[in-house]
């Protein structure tokens, strides 16, 4: 298994160019999110997906957006991007099991720079 | 206001010493608490937690939660320089949101 993969690994951007950062998983676990990592913030959840079809904002969305047509990718859309975007991008598979026991796995990131 | 405070900020140990890091925590709904180990790259899953009193254990690592006053610890026994990193403590709610502190660095120096 390759786990939680993302590319690119680095992007730098102009203010007000568009992108999406991939994500995807071959664990078949129904939730995926993505989280922003700055320093001195913590990771702060972005958007998350239950499933296929759904998906729901986390603590910090706007700038961002997402979807989930198959259970093994997530991609994430800055519509237009900014400065205030510049951070670490990770995305998050989870596992539940039947007995409630959940193990989050992350992926290798991705450095994003806007200029 | 914040949901989860992590104590210390950071460490400095010697190898071969005995640390605790602290994990308090404010969340509505609670449904667990996950502790990772995060160097330089992805954080890495080191426990869950979702029952009071209960510890969880990983070799050198262990881990407990208490539900009442709201807070976990993440013990690490005979530390070495390998256990370096940020440790960073996540509750969820039930809602599926997921909140992090802004970790403990530990350094330990041989």
């Amino acid at each position: 298994n390759a786990g939680v993969t993302q590319t690119p690994k680095f992007q730098v951007l102009k203010t007000g160019q568009s992108m999406t950062l991939q994500c995807a998983q071959d664990m078949n676990h129904e939730y995926m999110s993505w989280y922003r990592q700055d320093p001195g913030m913590g990771l702060r959840l972005i958007h998350y997906s239950v499933g296929a079809g759904i998906t729901d904002q986390g603590e910090v969305p706007n700038g961002y957006n997402v979807s989930r047509s198959t259970t093994e990718d997530f991609p994430l859309r800055l519509l237009s991007a900014a400065p205030s975007q510049t951070s670490v991008y990770f995305c998050a598979s989870r596992r539940d099991n039947y007995f409630g026991q959940e193990t989050q796995y992350f992926g290798p990131g991705t450095r994003l720079l806007v200029l | 206001e914040d949901k989860v405070v992590q104590s210390p900020l950071s460490l400095v140990v010697h190898e071969g010493d005995t640390v605790t890091l602290n994990c308090s925590y404010e969340v509505t709904n609670f449904r667990s608490l996950l502790w990772y180990k995060q160097e330089k790259k992805a954080p890495t899953f080191l426990f869950m937690l979702t029952s009071s009193g209960i510890e969880k254990k990983s070799g050198r690592l262990s881990s407990i939660l208490d539900k009442k006053e709201l807070f976990s610890i993440l013990n690490i026994t005979a530390t070495q320089t390998g256990d370096s990193a940020v440790y960073l403590c996540g509750p969820s709610d039930t809602g599926n949101q997921f909140y992090f502190g802004t970790g403990t660095s530990l350094t330990v120096i041989p």
